[in-house]
């Protein structure tokens, strides 16, 4: 089944603890890309890349970094974690350009 | 700076009790408009790709339509699983991603 895999679906954590959110896809996508989603904000782009090695900043990729290694993958790291970054966090890949994302079901994280 | 609108912000329809939904957009060089379907605490689920003014596609129970400026999205005859928030995203130089039309559907 073609997917986007995120793990884990629920973190509570504390500040300043470094956590990594995972992220697969096995459609082959060159394009992945993390969303934040708060109430009242919509989604919000944090990072995107457009291929192996290839990364960038989106909207609000203060106190994130990503790494995109190999094609399948693209973790979303969180150095130092705070309060503000407690949100519904996807990830979505797509072959790029104006094609249709494919979203994974999201990670709940709480900061506390 | 590009913008996505989406109205009404929420909606609450009688099953059977066709709408519509609108997606307006501020952008120069749209390359697609996107519709996705969010069921809460899920990821957004892809519906509809559209690319130029005048160009429609349906699914099922709904049609969507594009103009040069706002996107409609029409449901006719809604079913209470027709309940979700619905996305409009267009894409020029990145993605860009409205706020949400919340439908609710009830038998």
């Amino acid at each position: 089944e073609a997917q986007v895999t995120q793990n884990p679906r629920y973190l509570i954590t504390v500040t300043g603890k470094k956590l990594t959110v995972t992220c697969s896809q096995n459609m082959n996508h060159e394009y992945m890309s993390w969303y934040r989603q708060d109430p009242g904000l919509g989604l919000r782009q944090i990072y995107y890349s457009m291929n192996v090695e290839v990364t960038d900043k989106g909207d609000v990729p203060e106190g994130y970094k990503v790494s995109r290694k190999e094609k399948r993958n693209f973790p979303l790291i969180l150095e130092s974690p705070s309060p503000n970054q407690t949100s519904l966090y996807f990830c979505a890949s797509s072959f790029g350009g104006p094609s249709g994302y494919t979203f994974g079901s999201g990670t709940r994280l709480t900061v506390v | 700076e590009d913008q996505v609108t989406q109205s009404p912000e929420a909606l609450r329809l009688q099953e059977g009790e066709s709408s519509s939904l609108n997606c307006s957009y501020t952008v120069s060089g749209l390359r697609g408009l996107f519709w996705y379907r969010q069921d809460p605490g899920k990821g957004p689920e892809f519906l509809f790709t559209l690319y130029s003014a005048g160009e429609e596609k349906e699914k099922e129970r709904l049609k969507a339509t594009l103009t040069k400026k706002e996107s409609f999205l029409h449901i006719t005859a809604p079913k209470p699983e027709d309940s979700a928030t619905y996305l409009c995203a267009y894409y020029g130089q990145n993605f860009v991603f409205g706020p949400g039309t919340r439908l609710s559907v009830l038998p």
